[in-house]
């Protein structure tokens, strides 16, 4: 059973470019969960995610991100028009179920800079 | 403001012998406090997870405690192994179903 699975690991984008994560939860988790982590800081919840849907995005900045967790594919963070302040490791998670403290399983994150 | 603080910030033990983390948060209404370990240039990996009630959980040689009326928690290794040199992350769940809240960690280094 393979884990969380994210791609790509590394990311290096201009200015104003597009950086698009993805995220392939863990076989039979339909829960996802986006966080983001700057250097010496600890991880930041951006946006959560079940299938088709967008349950709490208030982690998110308002501008220029957005997420998506379609029917069938993977989860997509995609950041538009990115800024050197977007450096960073974000990292996906999933779980089964959000009755009780169920686990969540991380992925190995995708790091991006931003030149 | 819901907040997890963590101490110390850094760490350095010799292989064999044992450590505590601390971990003090401030989030409420409280649901679950979870502790990870990170290796570099990897996700965070559950160690425990304990719920309101519960007031210690283990798992091998780590085991947590929690006072929820006090609102602190510790993690403690024993015996610690080289594998052990890592980041532990202290989490705070406000609710079932809504977004962690972590702390900034605690770099382990164990040496031999």
């Amino acid at each position: 059973n393979a884990g969380v699975m994210q791609n790509p690991r590394h990311l290096v984008r201009r200015r104003g470019q597009e950086a698009r994560l993805r995220c392939s939860p863990m076989k039979g988790h339909s829960h996802v969960y986006w966080y983001r982590q700057l250097p010496e800081e600890g991880l930041k919840f951006m946006v959560y995610l079940q299938k088709e849907n967008i349950i709490d995005e208030s982690g998110m900045p308002k501008e220029r991100f957005s997420a998506e967790f379609p029917k069938e594919g993977p989860s997509i963070l995609r950041i538009q028009q990115v800024v050197r302040g977007d450096s960073a490791a974000y990292f996906c998670a999933s779980s089964t179920s959000v009755r009780g403290p169920s686990d969540q399983y991380f992925g190995p994150g995708t790091r991006l800079l931003v030149l | 403001k819901n907040q997890v603080e963590q101490s110390p910030q850094s760490l350095i033990i010799l292989e064999g012998k044992n450590c505590t983390l601390q971990c003090n948060y401030t989030v409420s209404p409280f649901s679950n406090l979870r502790w990870y370990k990170q290796d570099t240039g990897r996700g965070p990996v559950s160690l425990t997870i304990m719920t309101f009630s519960e007031n210690t959980k283990s798992n091998g040689r780590y085991t947590a405690t929690l006072d929820a009326d006090t609102k602190q928690s510790s993690l403690h290794i024993t015996a610690s192994q080289l594998s052990d040199s890592a980041s532990y992350i202290c989490v705070v769940s406000a609710q079932a179903g809504t977004a962690l809240i972590f702390g900034k960690g605690t770099t382990l280094s164990v040496s031999s």
